[in-house]
């Protein structure tokens, strides 16, 4: 089945304890991102890759990082995690050409405290 | 002025009918356009996505789109329950892999 594999689900975290969430896609597909979602101000993205080795800064990428060192995976990780990072986050996958649309993954529900 | 807007809703319509969701765009040069649905805790599914002005059919999803006005609509006929979700709008930014989304217009149909 294609599909956008993120892990985990659920994770609660304490200010400044570095975490990576995983993304992983089955589809060969050169373009992935990273958004996250806060209720009223919609799907934001954080950072994109549009191949191997090659990443770029999304709208908010502040307090993130981001690797592609293979096709198929693109975590992210935050280095010193914050409250304001607490949020839902989405991985998402495109063949990155101008008329594909995404495919999402499962979804990160992060909270730090 | 925001990049994508939408009307957050929510839309209220009963079953059978056709509900139309609509979206503007800033950006003149947009030139790709992409309708999600995401259901409550879920997340986005692509629906449709459209490229050239007028419209464009699939099953009971339409999508319209006006360039020149700066609009993409989506009308859902024969609406039903399971239709209930946020409806995402999605314009790619020309030149280059970002694509902008609006914050969602909520559709309840109503039994």
């Amino acid at each position: 089945e294609a599909q956008v594999t993120q892990n985990p689900r659920y994770l609660i975290t304490v200010t400044g304890k570095k975490l990576t969430v995983t993304c992983s896609q089955n589809m060969n597909h050169e373009y992935m991102s990273w958004y996250r979602q806060d209720p009223g101000l919609g799907l934001r993205q954080i950072y994109y890759s549009m191949n191997v080795e090659v990443t770029d800064k999304g709208d908010v990428p502040e307090g993130y990082k981001v690797s592609r060192k293979e096709k198929r995976n693109f975590p992210l990780i935050l280095e010193s995690p914050s409250p304001n990072q607490t949020s839902l986050y989405f991985c998402a996958s495109s063949l990155g050409q101008g008329a594909s649309g995404y495919t999402f993954g499962s979804g990160t529900r992060l909270t730090v405290v | 002025q925001k990049e994508v807007e939408q009307n957050s809703g929510p839309l209220s319509v009963p079953e059978g009918a056709i509900a139309s969701l609509n979206c503007t765009y800033s950006d003149r040069g947009s030139q790709s356009f992409f309708w999600y649905r995401q259901y409550s805790g879920k997340s986005p599914e692509l629906i449709m996505s459209i490229y050239s002005n007028g419209d464009k059919e699939d099953g009971r999803f339409t999508a319209q789109l006006n360039k020149a006005s700066q609009y993409v609509s989506l009308l859902i006929r024969d609406s039903q329950p399971s239709d209930s979700a946020t409806y995402l709008c999605a314009v790619k930014t020309p030149g280059t892999y970002k694509y902008i989304f609006g914050t969602g217009t909520r559709l309840k149909v109503l039994a």
